[in-house]
Order: C-alpha cells, then structure tokens, then sequence
C-alpha cells in the first residue's frame, strides 16, 4: 500500500520562530489534506490540497503532486500552534479513505 | 451548519460488553469514514460507508466489529465482547459525494474515547 512519511518526527521552536513540515507519499494521490491535531485530540482542518499552494493566515501549504511531497509552513508560530500535524493521502484509485502520516509534534514554547 | 457530531465523547467498558459509537454527519454530507487512533499513533482507516451502503470495509476487524449507516439516523460503529485492546480514540469523518463543484475533503468528528476496564 501506499507509504506516508512526514518529518521533522518532533519539532520544538520559540514562539516567533518559522517552519516547514513535510509530508512524502509513495504512489499518486487524488486527494491530500493537512490537520492539526490539538493537545485536547481534535483534529482541525487545515487545508485540503492535492496539488498547487494555498494560503490561510499564518499558514500556508503547497503540493507538488508529480514529486508526491507536500509542505506546511507555519510562520511566526505561537504557542497555541502545539499539537500534532497530520498529513492524510487518498491514493489516485479512488479508494475514498485516507492513508494517514507518521505526524510531526510540534511545541512552541513562550 | 453544525460539524460532525460524536456520541458519547467518552465510553468505559468492561471487558465482555459491548460499545455502541454514533457519528451524525454534516448536513449535506451522504459519506461517513471511521477510524482509530491508538495512543501516540496516527489515525488508521476502518470503515467506509453511504446511506445504507457499505463500501470499504477493508480496515476493519475481522470479528466483533460492525458498522451502519441507516437512511434514517446516525451512522453506528459496534463493537462486541469488547477487550482491553480496543481501547482508543475513533473517530468519525464525513464528506460530500465530490464531483466538479464540490471536493472530496473530510471533517472530522471530536472523537470517542473509549476505554476498556
């Protein structure tokens, strides 16, 4: 099946402090998204992004599908961006379920 | 539009019971995924279904687990005769059909933590 690897596995930064987190896939994909799992357990949508860049706030995230890598960079982090950032692939067969990454856990500290 | 809704938030079992997990999709929204979070790991599929349908069973326990999605109602995980090693967050993700006008992308559930005593 398809293999998920994302790294940094774990990352600490200052508060203020920039990163890029990267998450490579094995096989084409027809769907990627990126979540941050919060240190209560809720995952939050972060961006859906098979292919090309998005930006929302602080975060933005690009997908080069033909290279099978994407990228979440986080800027100017705060505390509150700790958690665990997961990077969920659904292979190009059309299987519908997601094939989650190994996460990056991330502390920003004050 | 209120998200994905979980019930319970969290279930203890003793051993031998059996727990009942119910996801209520965003409206609008006709798939409903399952999976599981042992501790410190990633999510892992289980379970793939529409309205009455399922369609991708492939992660899910061969034995005691069971799954549904009625045309009425909340899409129901069960699992029987519960053991200790069930214990884990599930979670429930839904998402609308995809197509041209519309993508593929999940939401995710606040989760069920069950724990097994």
């Amino acid at each position: 099946g398809i293999q998920v690897e994302q790294s940094p596995p774990d990352l600490i930064l200052q508060e203020g402090a920039n990163s890029t987190l990267r998450c490579n896939f094995s096989d084409s994909v027809n769907n990627l998204q990126w979540f941050h799992q919060n240190p209560w357990g809720q995952l939050i949508n972060l961006f859906y992004i098979p292919s090309g860049t998005k930006q929302n706030g602080r975060l933005s995230a690009t997908t080069v599908a033909t290279e099978r890598y994407s990228l979440l960079y986080i800027s100017s982090s705060q505390t509150t961006d700790s958690g665990v950032y997961f990077c969920a692939v659904e292979r190009a067969s059309g299987t519908y379920k997601y094939i989650f990454g190994t996460g990056t856990r991330l502390k920003v500290l004050a | 539009n209120a998200g994905v809704m979980q019930n319970p938030r969290h279930l203890v079992r003793r051993r031998g019971q059996e727990a009942r997990l119910r996801c209520s999709p965003m409206k609008g929204h006709s798939h409903v995924y399952w999976y599981r979070q042992l501790p410190e790991e990633g999510l892992k599929f289980m379970v793939y279904l529409q309205k009455e349908n399922i369609i991708d069973e492939s992660g899910m326990p061969k034995e005691r687990f069971s799954a549904e999605f009625p045309k009425e109602g909340p899409s129901i995980l069960r699992i029987q005769q519960v053991v200790r090693g069930d214990s884990a967050a599930y979670f429930c993700a839904s998402s609308q059909p995809g197509g041209l006008e519309t993508s593929y992308e999940q939401y995710f559930g606040p989760g069920t933590r069950l724990t097994v005593t």
